[in-house]
């Protein structure tokens, strides 16, 4: 079992819809989550992290994390075809040492 | 732009040469890391330093040899590489070492070896 999945897509949205990008961890003792956006030929860059159960909010993103249920989700409300990306979920592991990172998911926002 | 900055943006090399990767941050960040990526794949961790001190080495092959001359420099230096280590390093700072804080990545180097 993959410590970090996610579902590669690819995702298409059309613009103005809300994109909902989904990530599963295995590992019950994490406590940090983080998605990362990568645009193609780009490096990784960080669109928001939580640590905390529940919903939190940043402009167009919303990062929801379910620790019993173990997973972590990313909105997007308002895509935007500057939106089409890879989005990386990354997971801390208990012992706190390093990332593990998800596969990504592609998103395409159409126009 | 980003606060990690990484030169050279793209390097060619042939198998027998020796060239370095570097990086810079200015962040104050006591953590600094070095991955790898293949195309269409997340990144592979190689090397984290923890206040300049080697933490964490992903069982890298010995021609990647990483250095950390002060805490805002990260070098990799590269000797007789394969044709399977053509990849984008990206290097990467946290607050501190370990995965309980965001990090934050240079725009990274792409390599080719010939």
């Amino acid at each position: 079992q993959k410590e970090v999945e996610q579902n590669s897509g690819p995702l298409s949205v059309p613009e103005g819809a809300i994109a909902s990008l989904n990530c599963t961890y295995s590992d019950r003792g994490s406590q940090s989550f983080f998605w990362y956006r990568q645009y193609s030929g780009k490096s990784p860059e960080l669109i928001m992290f939580i640590y905390s159960n529940g919903d939190k909010e940043d402009g167009r993103f919303t990062a929801q994390l379910n620790k019993a249920s173990q997973y972590v989700s990313l909105l997007i409300r308002d895509s935007q075809p500057s939106d089409s990306a890879t989005y990386l979920c990354a997971v801390n592991t208990s012992t706190g040492n390093q990332f593990y990172f998800g596969t990504g998911t592609s998103l395409t926002v159409i126009p | 732009d980003t606060e990690v900055t990484q030169t050279p943006k793209h390097l060619v090399m042939g198998m027998t040469n020796k060239k370095s990767l570097k990086c810079e941050q200015h962040m104050g960040h006591r953590a600094m890391y070095w991955y790898k990526q293949k195309a269409k794949k997340p990144p592979e961790l190689m090397f984290v330093y923890s206040y300049e001190k080697l933490s964490i080495n992903e069982s890298v092959p010995s021609r990647f040899s990483p250095e950390c001359p002060n805490s805002s420099l990260l070098n990799l230096h590269l000797h007789a590489l394969q044709p399977e280590d053509s990849a984008l390093y990206l290097c990467a700072s946290s607050q501190e070492a370990g995965g309980s804080q965001p990090q934050h990545f240079g725009d990274g180097t792409r390599l080719s070896i010939l």
